[in-house]
């Protein structure tokens, strides 16, 4: 069964940088994509970008100038940048794994809830 | 950016059959996915590639896919169905959601 799990700080002033990470446990299931997937507080879903296990990335162009996504310390490990926060950004932010690069978001972490606050 | 338009809500009596569209530019060219969320819960796949089942997912979950439209379709609905439903596709490398429908079972 795969497991993920996100974490990092749950309050990010503006103007700063949220940082995340992403924890697979279990089995990967033949998954090889990290996906980053954000939902504002009583909002839809919003897809930020994807990682591949080689590390090749993509990103949705309307965060791509903000965004970086990268391999953590462990090969079951991804992480999430995002630079100059507004209050926009305020979401909860789920990790997601997949197969293919243009597949069903399959393996859902529980998220994390960040807030842009001064 | 590719849109895809969904009911803000479907309302539905126990046992009866409900139906959430979910609209865009040629999507029946496009594989279509289907993800449940509960409150409090992650987003769950509950369809993909138009029609099929992941493992768990009872077959009363159904979804087609044509033209424009891709429809999802609750047969039977239980009060555990209530939940946002929202549908997705990939578009110039871009995975893209629909603003979600509301299923209210009463």
């Amino acid at each position: 069964q795969v497991q993920l799990q996100e974490s990092g700080p749950g309050l990010v002033k503006p103007s700063e940088t949220l940082s995340l990470t992403c924890t697979l446990s279990g089995d990967s299931d033949d998954t090889n994509y990290w996906s980053w997937v954000r939902q504002p507080p009583g909002k839809g879903l919003e897809w930020i970008g994807y990682l591949y296990d080689t590390g090749s990335t993509n990103f949705n162009p309307s965060l791509k100038s903000r965004v970086t996504m990268s391999r953590g310390t462990s090969n079951g490990q991804s992480s999430l940048t995002l630079r100059s926060v507004t209050a926009a950004d305020t979401a909860m932010y789920y990790c997601v794994r997949h197969r293919t690069g243009n597949g069903e978001l399959r393996y859902w972490g529980q998220g994390t809830l960040v807030i842009v606050s001064s | 950016s590719y849109e895809l338009t969904q009911p803000p809500s479907v309302s539905v009596s126990p046992g009866q059959t409900a139906t959430i569209s979910c609209s865009g530019d040629e999507l029946g060219s496009k594989y279509v996915y289907w993800y449940q969320q509960k409150p409090g819960q992650s987003p769950m796949l509950i369809i993909y590639q138009n029609n099929k089942w992941p493992s768990g997912i009872p077959e009363r979950f159904f979804g087609s896919n044509s033209g424009n439209t891709a429809t999802l379709t609750i047969s039977g609905a239980q009060p555990l169905d209530e939940a946002d439903y929202y549908c997705q596709a990939w578009d110039s490398s871009t995975a893209f959601f629909g603003s979600g429908t509301k299923v209210t079972v009463l």
